[in-house]
């Protein structure tokens, strides 16, 4: 059982270079979210999504957008990379509101230079 | 102020002793409090959630929440060295979907 998959583990960017962070569950789950983690520091959602077709903003989403066209898959992109995106990127889902079934990936490590 | 504040430590504590772990929260309509460990370099795994007020053991973890004070802690007994790593406090507000972390704590099992 895969559970929650993020590609790619580790990545470099340049200033201003584009690029998604692909996530994807095999759990059935309607809800998904994309977190980042700066060092020594806690989660800070950035969008969040209850179902396919329907995404919200979290309390980072300058800079990032976000889809979901299917109940598997929430891919993250990061327009126009900047210093300040350089993080741990962690999704998640979880099957009810509330979180106390919530599994996630095994994150995805990007650093803008 | 915060809506989730921890120490961020690092908390020392010796090989079988009791680790305690403190959390507050600033939304009076957080209903859901939830612990992640965090090891590094790794993604948070869930240790234990809790809705009511007092006390709920799960093997050498206890969780205690208190609404009024809004406060919750997690107690370690008999800490291990595995148990070295960071704990994360989580919320969720009624009828929300989202968590909201603290910056986690630091925790150090010295043998």
């Amino acid at each position: 059982n895969a559970g929650v998959t993020q590609t790619p583990k580790f990545r470099i960017l340049k200033i201003g270079q584009s690029m998604t962070l692909q996530c994807a569950q095999d759990m059935n789950h309607n809800y998904m979210y994309w977190y980042r983690q700066d060092p020594g520091m806690g989660l800070k959602l950035i969008y969040y999504s209850v179902g396919a077709g329907i995404t919200d903003k979290g309390e980072v989403p300058n800079g990032y957008n976000v889809s979901r066209s299917t109940t598997e898959d929430f891919p993250l992109r990061l327009e126009l990379a900047a210093p300040s995106q350089t993080s741990v990127y962690f999704c998640a889902s979880s099957s009810s509101r509330g979180g106390n079934t919530i599994y996630f990936g095994e994150g995805s490590w990007l650093t803008v230079v | 102020q915060k809506e989730v504040e921890q120490n961020s430590g690092p908390l020392s504590v010796p090989e079988g002793a009791i680790a305690s772990l403190n959390c507050t929260y600033s939304d009076r309509g957080s209903q859901s409090f939830f612990w992640y460990r965090q090891y590094s370099g790794k993604s948070p795994e869930l240790i234990m959630f809790i809705y009511s007020n007092g006390d709920k053991e799960d093997g050498r973890f206890t969780a205690q929440l208190n609404k009024a004070s809004q406060y919750v802690s997690l107690l370690i007994r008999d800490s291990q060295p595995s148990d070295s790593a960071t704990y994360l406090c989580a919320v969720v507000r009624f009828g929300n979907e989202k968590l909201t972390f603290g910056t986690g704590t630091r925790l150090t099992i010295i043998p």
